[in-house]
């Protein structure tokens, strides 16, 4: 498919596990952006990218959030020693260029559920 | 603090009639301000968006206004059809830092046939 792809699109873990969830961007998009949905909420920022590098992770909410880019396309979020706040809907999505303001495309988001 | 905030959880009108949905912020650096629409298990899709240095944008049954001064944004859609039935969401950014955006809390609006 030509879209955002995220994976995968549920995942129930217990407390105190590490996960990672993948995003593959649309092809050619050098920015990838992660966000977080909670219940009842609007997305959050957590970080992006441009090409390999973080470009800002200010979203991150502690150390327990990681996220990698290696080759500039497939993204890994990776969360250690999770909580149950942890649980909500984590999305991704990309744009050509470095910039939300262009049409950015999410994906259909990852829900991770902390039991 | 809630810098984007959608004070309407929820709001339900008739097919054929206006839909005018609400955003107000708080952070004078936001210059760029968007739509997202999302139906029930996809993510968000883009809708429209204005620039600071207008008041209006239009596209097809879609139209937002902007009131800087009020801090104030809407969302116009007419007229408003059954699969217009979805969350809008409010979001907005400040030149410095494009690739990062401030979404509000959503407002679930249901057209109703």
């Amino acid at each position: 498919g030509a879209g955002v792809s995220q994976t995968p699109s549920n995942k129930v873990t217990e407390k105190g596990k590490y996960v990672e969830l993948r995003c593959d961007p649309i092809s050619g998009h050098t920015a990838l952006y992660w966000y977080r949905q909670s219940l009842g909420q609007g997305p959050e920022f957590l970080i992006y990218f441009q090409g390999t590098g973080a470009a800002d992770d200010s979203g991150l909410p502690n150390d327990r959030f990681f996220a990698v880019r290696p080759e500039g396309s497939v993204s890994t979020l990776k969360i250690q020693r999770t909580e149950r706040g942890d649980s909500a809907v984590y999305l991704c999505a990309s744009s050509r260029y470095r910039d939300m303001n262009t049409e950015a495309f999410f994906g259909q988001g990852t829900r991770l559920t902390v039991v | 603090d809630q810098q984007v905030k959608q004070n309407s959880p929820s709001l339900s009108v008739q097919e054929g009639r206006i839909s005018i949905l609400n955003c107000d912020y708080t952070n004078s650096m936001f210059d760029y301000f968007l739509w997202y629409k999302k139906y029930p298990a996809e993510g968000p899709t883009f809708l429209i968006s204005i620039s600071s240095i207008k008041d209006k944008n239009e596209d097809g049954r879609f139209t937002v206004f902007l009131n800087k001064s009020a801090k104030h944004l809407s969302l116009h859609i007419v007229p408003s059809q059954p699969g217009d039935s979805a969350v809008y969401f409010c979001a907005a950014s400040a030149s410095s830092n494009t690739g990062k955006l401030i979404f509000g809390q959503g407002t679930t609006l249901q057209v109703k046939p």
